[in-house]
C-alpha cells in the first residue's frame, strides 16, 4: 500500500533551537499533507493543512511563525518548530492524500517525537 | 464538521470477532465514514472506509446502517496485533479542506490472550 515516511523518527534539541521534521510521500504524488500533533493519551490535533505550491492552512490557536510549513514538490512537505521550548515536546504526525487509485485515501507517516531540553 | 461518537474503550478475546460501533447521528448525504486505527507511538494506520454500502477488505468489514446514523466497524477474528485506538471519522467527499481528518478520542481496544 503507500507508504508515507517521516524523518526523524526522534530527534532532542536545546531549548530556542529548531528542529526540521520532513514528511514524504513514497509512491505517490501528495497535493496535499496535513500536519498533526499529539500529547501523551490524548488525539491527534490538527495543526495545518500543506498544499503544494502555496501557503499552508493553519488551524485556529497554532501559531504559523513557530510553525513553519513548506510545501515545495508532490513529495515532501517540511515542518520547523522555531524557538522550541519544552512545551513543544510531543509526537508530530503528517499524513498525506493520494489522489490516485486509491481514491482520495489519506495515508499517515509513522511520527516523529519531539523532545525539547 | 459532523461528530462521531465511540465507546471509550472495549475488550475482546483473541480469535473471535470483534464488533466496534460508531454513531454519527449529524452526518450529511455527501460524508463518507472512514476507519483509522493507531497502535501505541504509531501513526494511524488506515482500516476501511465507505459511503452507504457495506464494505469488505483484507482487514476488517464496515457494516453501515440503512439510515447512516451509525456504523460498526468488524474485525472477524481479533488478534493481539489488533490491539490499539481506533477511530471513527466522517469526510466530505466534496473535498478542498474537507479533506482533513478530525480525530475524536477513539475507542481503546484491548485483546486478551
Amino acid at each position: 500500500g503507500a507508504v508515507v515516511s517521516q524523518h526523524p523518527s526522534r530527534v532532542i534539541c536545546k531549548s530556542g533551537t529548531s528542529v526540521k521534521i520532513e514528511c514524504r510521500s513514497l509512491d505517490f504524488q501528495a497535493t496535499t499533507m496535513f500536519w498533526y500533533r499529539q500529547f501523551p493519551k490524548q488525539s491527534l490535533m490538527l495543526m495545518a493543512t500543506s498544499n503544494e505550491g502555496s501557503k499552508a492552512t493553519y488551524e485556529q490557536g497554532v501559531e504559523k511563525d513557530k510553525f513553519l510549513i513548506n510545501h515545495a514538490s508532490l513529495t515532501l512537505s517540511t515542518l520547523t518548530v522555531t524557538s522550541a521550548h519544552p512545551e513543544d515536546s510531543s509526537f508530530y504526525i503528517c499524513s498525506a492524500r493520494d489522489t490516485g487509485l486509491a481514491g482520495n485515501t489519506i495515508y499517515f507517516g509513522e511520527g516523529s517525537w519531539l523532545t525539547v531540553v | 464538521d459532523a461528530k462521531t461518537t465511540q465507546p471509550n474503550s472495549m475488550e475482546s478475546n483473541e480469535e473471535e470477532p470483534v464488533h466496534l460501533p460508531c454513531n454519527h447521528s449529524t452526518i450529511s448525504g455527501t460524508d463518507y465514514i472512514h476507519w483509522y486505527r493507531q497502535l501505541p507511538s504509531q501513526g494511524p494506520e488506515y482500516v476501511i472506509h465507505g459511503l452507504t454500502s457495506n464494505v469488505n477488505n483484507r482487514m476488517a468489514s464496515l457494516a453501515i446502517a440503512e439510515d447512516r446514523k451509525s456504523s460498526t466497524l468488524i474485525l472477524h477474528r481479533a488478534t493481539l496485533r489488533d490491539a490499539a485506538v481506533y477511530y471513527c471519522i466522517l469526510r466530505d467527499a466534496r473535498g478542498g479542506s474537507n479533506y482533513k481528518l478530525t480525530f475524536g478520542k477513539g475507542t481503546l481496544l484491548t485483546v486478551n490472550p
